[in-house]
């Protein structure tokens, strides 16, 4: 099946600081990438969708100053968390869509701490 | 709009007992369902799906579930549970008339199984 490679598995961050997040697709073009985040013991929420080569579509409530979202390739979509604050402290997962169909394989998700 | 509602935030069972993990959905499209697992720190894995074929839908793991229009559920079942199932269970509609992947999650059911 597709592989999505999502890197790092976790990071600690200091307050303030920035924070890059990538998602790859490993065996196939995902022309669109969606980027969730789960707070603990909650379910995931969309947070935006990216498609490759233009502007990543937020979600209502989502800061699209804060959580910067690029799709510069086939096969790479990257979240960066601009000046984290502990309340980013969050599971961050993306997921790629292989062609038309509605199967989405998923990342293995980003734990992220802001001290 | 879609929405999707698990009752049941936690279900508990013994070992080899049947395992019902409950869905209901709302959509004014014809839905497009799905079934997630997720281990603790991990993405998600994807147990089955519906897309307007057979009702009854056999995944992954000796899983399946049933698209029952009428009633508009997608139950999560399987025969006789076993340990490593133990896990956190989301049911997802793929939103929007669209062939887009966008997935709205329900909210997860935790699945604790007793020896």
């Amino acid at each position: 099946g597709a592989v999505v490679s999502q890197h790092p598995s976790w990071v600690i961050c200091k307050s303030g600081t920035s924070v890059k997040i990538e998602c790859r697709s490993l065996d196939f073009q995902a022309t669109t990438m969606f980027w969730y985040r789960q707070f603990p013991k909650q379910s995931l929420m969309l947070m935006a969708t990216s498609n490759e080569g233009s502007k990543a579509t937020y979600e209502q409530g989502v800061e699209k100053d804060k959580f910067l979202i690029n799709h510069a390739s086939l096969t790479l979509s990257t979240l960066t968390v601009t000046s984290a604050h502990p309340e980013d402290s969050s599971f961050y997962i993306c997921s790629a869509r292989a062609g038309r169909g509605h199967k989405a394989f998923f990342g293995q998700g980003t734990r992220l701490t802001v001290v | 709009a879609q929405s999707v509602t698990q009752l049941g935030s936690h279900v508990s069972v013994s070992e080899g007992a049947l395992v019902l993990l409950r869905c209901n959905y709302s959509s004014s499209v014809p839905p497009y369902l799905f079934w997630y697992v997720q281990y603790p720190n991990q993405g998600l894995q994807l147990l089955l799906k519906y897309t307007s074929a057979a009702t009854l839908v056999k995944g992954i793991n000796g899983f399946e579930a049933e698209f029952k229009k009428s009633e508009t559920s997608f139950h999560l079942t399987k025969p006789s549970a076993h340990m490593s199932d133990a896990a956190e269970y989301f049911c997802a509609v793929s939103g929007t008339s669209g062939n887009t992947g966008k997935l709205i999650f329900g909210q997860g059911t935790t699945l604790q199984v007793k020896p």
